[in-house]
Order: C-alpha cells, then sequence, then structure tokens
C-alpha cells in the first residue's frame, strides 16, 4: 500500500505561472482534503471533498481551485501563482469518520518568486 | 472559530527524561487528535480521544482528554532520539462538519 502519494515533491513557479497538485490515495477513503502549512501559523484546510464529484472550501480557499473526478485522485490547482502561496502543501485523506485520524502524503514545497 | 493553543512551542530535553505538552482548545472538543511530524515529512496519525476523562497509551506516549473536553495532554515517558519531530493536535472544527483544525505544533528536540 502506497498510502497518500503527493506529486511533485518541490516546485518553483513564477509569478502568474499555473500548475496542478495531484494527491492519489489507494486506500478507497471518502474523504480528501488539501492543506498548507506555513511556519508560525500551523494547518490550514484549502479545500476538502467529501466523495468523488464534490468539493468544498475550507479555510483558505481564494487562489486555489480544486478537482474530484476520479474517487482515488484530489487535484489542487493554481491559475495564477503569487508570492503568498509558497508554503509547503499536504494532502489527506480519511475514512467518513475520522476515528482513525487521517493520512497524510508526504508533502510538495512549492516556492513562488 | 475553534482555535488550538499548544504549548510549549518549543521542547529541548536530555534523552531519558519525560515531558509534557498541552493543547488548549477556545471549545468543546468533539475529537482530538494527536499526530507527530518528521522534519520535511507529512503527520502521522498517533491517537484519537474522544471522550472526557478518556486516556490512550502507544508505546511510550500517553494522551488524556479532561473531564471538560477542552485541553489535552500528551506525555511522552523516557524520551528518546527518535521521539524528535513536530506534535500537533488536531480536532473536529464543529460537530456534524468535516473541517479538521490543527494546533500550531511543539517542537521537539531530544539531546542524546
Amino acid at each position: 500500500n502506497a498510502g497518500v502519494t503527493q506529486t511533485p515533491k518541490f516546485r518553483v513557479l513564477k509569478t502568474g505561472q499555473s500548475m496542478t497538485l495531484l494527491c492519489a490515495q489507494d486506500m478507497n477513503h471518502e474523504y480528501m482534503y488539501w492543506y498548507r502549512q506555513d511556519p508560525g501559523m500551523g494547518l490550514r484546510l484549502i479545500h476538502y471533498s467529501v466523495g468523488e464529484g464534490t468539493t468544498a472550501k475550507g479555510e483558505v480557499p481564494d487562489g486555489y481551485n480544486v478537482s474530484r473526478l476520479k474517487k482515488q485522485n484530489f487535484l489542487l490547482g493554481l491559475e495564477s501563482a503569487a508570492p503568498s502561496q509558497t508554503s509547503v502543501y499536504f494532502c489527506a485523506s480519511s475514512y467518513i469518520r475520522s476515528n482513525y485520524g487521517y493520512t497524510f502524503g508526504s508533502g510538495t514545497r512549492l516556492t513562488v518568486v | 472559530s475553534q482555535e488550538l493553543e499548544q504549548s510549549p512551542q518549543s521542547l529541548i530535553v536530555q534523552e531519558g527524561k519525560n515531558l509534557t505538552i498541552n493543547c488548549t482548545s477556545s471549545k468543546t472538543l468533539y475529537g482530538l487528535y494527536w499526530y507527530k511530524q518528521k522534519y520535511g515529512e507529512g503527520l502521522i496519525f498517533l491517537m484519537m480521544l474522544q471522550k472526557g476523562g478518556e486516556e490512550k497509551s502507544h508505546e511510550k506516549i500517553t494522551a488524556k482528554l479532561d473531564e471538560k473536553k477542552q485541553q489535552s495532554s500528551l506525555h511522552i515517558t523516557a524520551s528518546q532520539p527518535s521521539h524528535a519531530g513536530i506534535y500537533l493536535c488536531g480536532a473536529d472544527g464543529e460537530k456534524g462538519t468535516y473541517k479538521y483544525i490543527f494546533g500550531t505544533g511543539t517542537r521537539l528536540k531530544v539531546l542524546a
């Protein structure tokens, strides 16, 4: 079992460029989440999905879009990257009830210059 | 909105020493989760607490949730270098929602 796989692991973007972060899970989890982690701010929820074809906004959704066309994949898109989006991005997934916690990917370190 | 405050923000202990990390919520906790993050990696789930007064242990790590369900503590006994990392508490933001919130983390360093 690979668990939660994020690609890419590192990326440097220029301001205004676009990119997509891919998250794939092989545990048949219903729920998937995108978080960003910044020093002193902890983990903040960007968007989440409670099932295939559904998405919802989290705490800091501006500047990001997401799609969940397949149950196992959750994509995070940046249409026009800004330096404020420099961060470490984590994807996570869980069963319907989070009694067993979330399974996290290893993160994507994004720098926008 | 609910907030989770962790203390201390950082901790340096000598190997073999015990330590405690606290997580305090501004509202009643419906589910409290502890995670460990190794530097540069993702989070690993440690344990979950739901009931007031509940206590769980995994190897040398014990977590407790107070009776009022607004504070949790994580206690490590006889710390080892392998315990080093960032410990984060997480909670169900509101009952019936899927929005998880996290504390800002406690950075632990264990000196050999």
